[in-house]
């Protein structure tokens, strides 16, 4: 059974810091992996999606990362703003489904 | 792009009455739609998969009689929550896969109280 871990579960920084969170999966049989953003009481944003044969996806100031045999991606956040204060989820994708981690919930304090 | 949306937002219900959720793909069909449960503090689960023209695939203990779940259009899947009590209280999350691209759009989701 596919377990996904987001380390750290809160992440709080000042504005302009670079920052990098972790997500670990169990299975590395995924077809991709998508990063998303949900505000408080909110449905989730699409940020970055990478497939199974890519090695990482950029997209303005983020960049993920995938290393599928180690089970590992990671989401870079360069520059961090206030704005980008949310909870953060990593979904891969294994047998038609998505599986969450926790999230980080990362706040950025101007 | 690939808009998904989520009707209603938020609902109050009384404990015992039946409430329909309904998820719509605006701009794409969507042969395949999910349904989430979120609490608080805590990730989404997956429930369901709802396929267009046929049953929903339910999660392990899910109750399919009380999560009516019916996708009759490619644009168009809902949920009901039956008898509702207190403890379906939650935040439902649904997402459609726009046909192919494996690239999941979700919902803004509907906060359901049951007093």
């Amino acid at each position: 059974k596919q377990e996904v871990t987001q380390i750290p579960a809160a992440l709080s920084v000042p504005e302009g810091e670079n920052l990098v969170l972790n997500c670990s999966f169990t299975d590395s049989a995924i077809y991709n992996l998508q990063w998303f953003r949900q505000d408080p009481g909110k449905g989730l944003t699409s940020l970055l999606l990478i497939q199974s044969s890519q090695r990482e996806q950029t997209s303005g100031r983020l960049n993920a990362s995938l290393d599928k045999s180690s089970g590992r991606s990671t989401l870079y956040i360069a520059a961090s703003q206030p704005g980008d204060s949310a909870t953060y989820l990593c979904a891969p994708l294994e047998g038609g489904k998505l599986i969450f981690g926790q999230g980080t919930e990362l706040s950025v304090k101007p | 792009g690939a808009v998904v949306s989520q009707h209603p937002s938020w609902v109050i219900c009384k404990s015992g009455t039946s409430v329909k959720i309904e998820c719509r793909s605006l701009d794409f069909q969507a042969t395949t739609m999910f349904w989430y449960r979120q609490f608080p503090k805590q990730s989404l689960m997956l429930m369901a998969t709802s396929n267009e023209g046929s049953k929903a695939t339910y999660e392990q203990g899910v109750e399919k009689d009380k999560f009516l779940i019916n996708h009759a259009s490619l644009t168009l899947s809902t949920l009901t929550v039956t008898s509702a009590h207190p403890e379906d209280s939650s935040f439902y999350i649904c997402s459609a896969d726009k046909t192919g691209t494996h690239g999941y759009t979700f919902g803004s989701g509907t906060r359901l109280t049951v007093v």
